[in-house]
């Protein structure tokens, strides 16, 4: 039990589909992350946010749109995806943002993209 | 800006070996460094962390410390297990309003 949940845990989708992946942390966290994990390649930071405010968005492409409703919920939806968007997607949460404040990981969403 | 080198993998040792994984980083400043562990099927789980100079982090025997002199925080345990097998990321602390910056991981095996 990780504190962090996300769901679901597999994702199958076409190019064309719309699909959303969730987070929910129940640790009394104000930040929350998400992150790109692809085969060989170094863990990648997408989005950041503090207290529901967006405050990293490291260039990702518009298909990817997050949405933080609330300090224990995040969302990522997903719209007309790339097979290299095929990668597991990683949330998220750590008490603010201060520089030695340790994340606390979910289990991840392994998406894969037809 | 923050960088994390950490050495390639996979590690493959036999169990009650000695583990040494290298990790050095470019930082401004004096971030904290942290080490995390996936398990196969799960996400990141933080194994240790230090925050200032010369301390040393610890968890389930494993240890790094914090080598500002050679910007290291190498990871060492004296005698590994079968369930240590995992990948292993280095990561740095950001300043200001930051996130992590990770290394790319580190696989070990370790065979019986």
């Amino acid at each position: 039990e990780t504190g962090v949940t996300q769901t679901p845990r597999h994702l199958v989708m076409g190019m064309t589909n719309k699909k959303s992946l969730k987070c929910e942390q129940h640790l009394g966290h104000n930040a929350m992350y998400w992150y790109k994990q692809s085969a060989k390649k170094p863990l990648e930071l997408m989005f950041v946010y503090s207290l529901e405010e967006r405050v990293e968005n490291n260039s990702v492409p518009s298909r990817f749109s997050p949405e933080c409703p609330n300090s224990s919920h995040l969302f990522l939806h997903l719209h007309t995806l790339q097979p290299e968007d095929s990668a597991l997607y990683l949330c998220a949460s750590s008490l603010s943002t201060g520089e030695r404040q340790p994340q606390h990981f979910g289990d991840g969403t392994r998406l894969s993209i037809l | 800006g923050n960088s994390v080198t950490q050495m390639e993998g996979p590690v493959t040792l036999s169990e009650e070996a000695f583990l040494t994984i290298n990790c050095t980083y470019t930082a401004t400043g004096y971030p904290s460094l942290f080490w995390y562990v996936q398990y196969p099927g799960e996400g990141l789980q933080l194994l240790l962390k230090a925050t200032k100079a010369d301390d040393k982090g610890s968890n389930k025997g494993f240890e790094a410390t914090y080598r500002k002199e050679t910007t290291s925080f190498h990871l060492e345990k004296g005698s590994v297990q079968v369930s240590d097998s995992a990948v292993y990321f280095c990561a740095l602390g950001g300043t200001g309003r930051r996130a992590l910056t990770f290394g790319s991981g580190t696989r070990l095996q370790v065979q019986p």
